[in-house]
């Protein structure tokens, strides 16, 4: 089956920095690759995701690079702010029977301090 | 458009019982997931559904059951209960149709302990 490898697993930031989250997948058959945040006791939000046939996706401050052929991508985040502050987590989707199966990596708990 | 609806938001239950959960997907979303999320394990997957067919299956054990009915709401059911069994167990919804992953939208979970 598919292997999501997330780091770091907590990250602290000062306010207005930059903020990278990286995870590696095992299985080159993924295709799909979402973002989620989760805040304290509030459900995962998808933040923002990329298909294998893009490299990268930006949205405001978010953006999402991929790599297929060394099977990694990496989630940054520029000038943060304290409401980013949760845990964020990466999956990657592979066709799976007439499906698909989504896998989830550990999260990182991000911290920004002002 | 209301969000994923997950019904009761708390539970709880001792061990041996058995429980189930209830989860409105998306109107228009014919897919639903199942997850538990725990701190030590963080999100598994559980089964998805999509048209009342069990299309996949994580690596959990035959106590976990779901089913999906013709409005595409799920249902999940855990038997015997366990202590490990305490989670917050989420539901997602997407389009499903095809196999290439889609957005899914999730519930606020049910929080489930067991004692």
């Amino acid at each position: 089956g598919e292997n999501v490898e997330q780091h770091p697993s907590t990250l602290s930031v000062q306010e207005g920095d930059s903020a990278v989250i990286k995870c590696t997948y095992s299985d080159s058959a993924s295709n799909y690759f979402p973002w989620y945040k989760q805040e304290l006791g509030k459900r995962p939000q998808l933040i923002i995701d990329i298909r294998s046939n893009v490299g990268e996706k930006k949205d405001q401050r978010i953006a999402v690079t991929l790599n297929k052929t060394a099977k990694h991508f990496s989630l940054h985040i520029t000038e943060t702010q304290p409401e980013d502050s949760a845990v964020y987590f990466c999956a990657a989707s592979r066709p799976l029977n007439s499906g698909y199966a989504l896998n989830f990596g550990k999260g990182t708990s991000l911290l920004v301090t002002p | 458009k209301a969000g994923v609806t997950q019904t009761p938001r708390y539970l709880i239950k001792t061990r041996g019982q058995q429980v189930t959960l209830s989860c409105s997907p998306i109107s228009g979303h014919r897919s639903v997931s199942w997850y538990q999320q725990t701190p030590g394990q963080g999100l598994q997957f559980l089964f998805e559904y999509f048209s009342e067919t069990q299309r996949n299956k994580g690596n959990f054990p035959g106590r976990f059951s779901g089913r999906q009915f013709s409005n595409s709401r799920s249902e999940m059911n855990v038997s015997t209960l366990e202590l490990g069994d305490s989670a917050l167990y989420l539901c997602a919804s997407s389009l499903g149709a095809g196999n290439n992953g889609q957005p899914q939208h999730f519930g606020d979970g049910t929080r489930l302990s067991i004692l």
